[in-house]
């Protein structure tokens, strides 16, 4: 079975620009998480979608946003990207997201920002 | 805020046994332990989880202590490749990790 996968792997954008990641979780995952991993900040955690419905979300501006599709698959936005978004941006996935559902992580994507 | 402390680094000779301890002082009893790993700022790797039993699988063992307020995670003959930072985690939130800042372990020559 093939696991996470997420696109691009690395990005390069200016201040003020908006980026799209993209996440296409393990097939029949339906629970997909969004982390952003900082070297100050460790690993956080965004947002999380269930059947095309946001149902957590983590302490980040509203410049961060995120869509899930019908097929599971998910895409974050960054608007007005700051250099403090230079990150590696991880995506999860799991079957129903619940308390004993183990999440699997993607390679992430490594955006930095000039 | 993370509910679980860990030693930032930790050295193990290779072949030995490496043991990772990991404090969730504060845990509740519906909370399972979670156990990652991270090479090179790649994806995490999920190794193993536990509640309250010790658990085993090909990669690890998971030790949980009897009262649940720490577990130690094994892996019985580390190799070069098991150079990593290891996460333990408490699943408080159904939806979310929160991971503390893991420890650091170096396997030597």
């Amino acid at each position: 079975k093939a696991g996470v996968t997420q696109t691009p792997r690395y990005l390069i954008k200016t201040r003020g620009q908006q980026v799209t990641l993209s996440c296409s979780p393990i097939s029949g995952h339906r629970s997909v998480s969004w982390y952003q991993q900082t070297p100050g900040q460790g690993l956080q955690f965004l947002f999380e979608y269930f059947s095309e419905t946001q149902r957590n979300k983590g302490n980040f501006p509203g410049r961060f946003s995120g869509r899930q599709f019908s097929n599971s698959r998910s895409e974050m936005n960054v608007s007005t990207l700051e250099l403090g978004d230079s990150a590696l941006y991880l995506c999860a996935s799991s079957f129903l997201g619940g308390v004993t559902d183990t999440q699997y992580f993607g390679p992430g994507t490594r955006l930095t920002v000039l | 805020d993370a509910k679980t402390t860990q030693p930032p680094s930790m050295d193990c000779a290779e072949g030995r046994a490496a043991n990772l301890p990991c404090n969730h002082s504060t845990i509740s009893g519906n909370e399972y332990v979670y156990w990652y790993r991270q090479i090179h700022s790649q994806g995490p790797q999920y190794i193993i989880h536990g509640l309250k039993n010790n658990e085993t699988n090909e990669m690890a063992s998971l030790i949980i202590t009897e009262d649940r307020k720490s577990s130690t995670l094994i892996l019985p003959h580390a190799t070069l490749r098991d150079t990593a930072v290891y996460y333990c985690i408490v699943r408080v939130d159904i939806y979310k990790y929160i991971f503390g800042t893991g420890t650091r372990l170096k396997v030597l020559a």
